[in-house]
């Protein structure tokens, strides 16, 4: 069974640009969360989705994130236009909907802005 | 979340048990104790839970005091590959409205 994916595994963008980050739960995971982690600092919590509904947003820095799960399988988070404090590391995490059970996280992707 | 306070860092010689305590002095009833890690480069990774008994599984084993107030995360024989930063975590066991809320945690160093 394939894990959480997550594309790019780098990107690389100049200030004022556009970046999309993808993240492809496991799959039948109603699930998914996304998480940051900048250099230094504790990984934050940033959204869930429950299907294709934001259950909690709490986490959102400002409005230049969105992010979106159309038809409740993957999700994009875009950052438009990016500040050089977005700089980090962004985790996807997929999990069941049965209680009990754990996330699973992808690999992340390093986002740098210069 | 309770919150939990762990050591910020500890070394243990490869082939040991490694032995990382966690406070969690003002956990309720109904919170289970989590345990993730996070090796360089790689996203977290789920260890183990529990709420009061002792458990055990491929990874590691946790261990938590009778009055459930602090627990030890137990790496039996700890290998370089378990040079990460591991993250004690108390919450209600996940749910529909469940989120992971990591702390600073405790970077473990292996030494060969």
């Amino acid at each position: 069974e394939a894990g959480v994916t997550q594309f790019p595994s780098h990107s690389v963008i100049e200030k004022g640009q556009t970046v999309t980050l993808r993240c492809d739960p496991i799959s039948g995971h109603d699930n998914l969360y996304w998480y940051r982690r900048v250099m230094g600092k504790e990984i934050k919590f940033l959204l869930h989705f429950v299907k294709e509904s934001k259950q909690d947003e709490s986490g959102m820095p400002n409005n230049r994130f969105l992010a979106e799960r159309t038809g409740g399988t993957y999700s994009t988070l875009k950052v438009q236009p990016a500040e050089l404090e977005d700089s980090g590391v962004y985790f996807c995490a997929s999990r069941p909907s049965r209680d009990g059970t754990e996330a699973f996280f992808g690999q992340g992707t390093r986002l740098t802005v210069v | 979340d309770a919150k939990t306070t762990q050591p910020t860092s500890m070394d243990c010689a490869e082939g040991r048990a490694a032995n990382l305590p966690c406070n969690h002095s003002t956990i309720s009833g109904n919170e289970y104790v989590y345990w993730y890690r996070q090796i360089h480069s790689q996203g977290p990774q789920y260890i183990i839970h529990g709420l009061k008994n002792n458990e055990t599984n491929e990874m590691a084993s946790l261990i938590i005091t009778e009055d459930r107030k602090s627990s030890t995360l137990i790496l039996p024989h700890a290998t370089l590959r378990d040079t990460a930063v591991y993250y004690c975590i108390v919450r209600v066991i996940m749910n529909r409205d469940d989120k992971i809320i990591f702390g600073k945690g405790t970077r473990l160093h292996i030494l060969p």
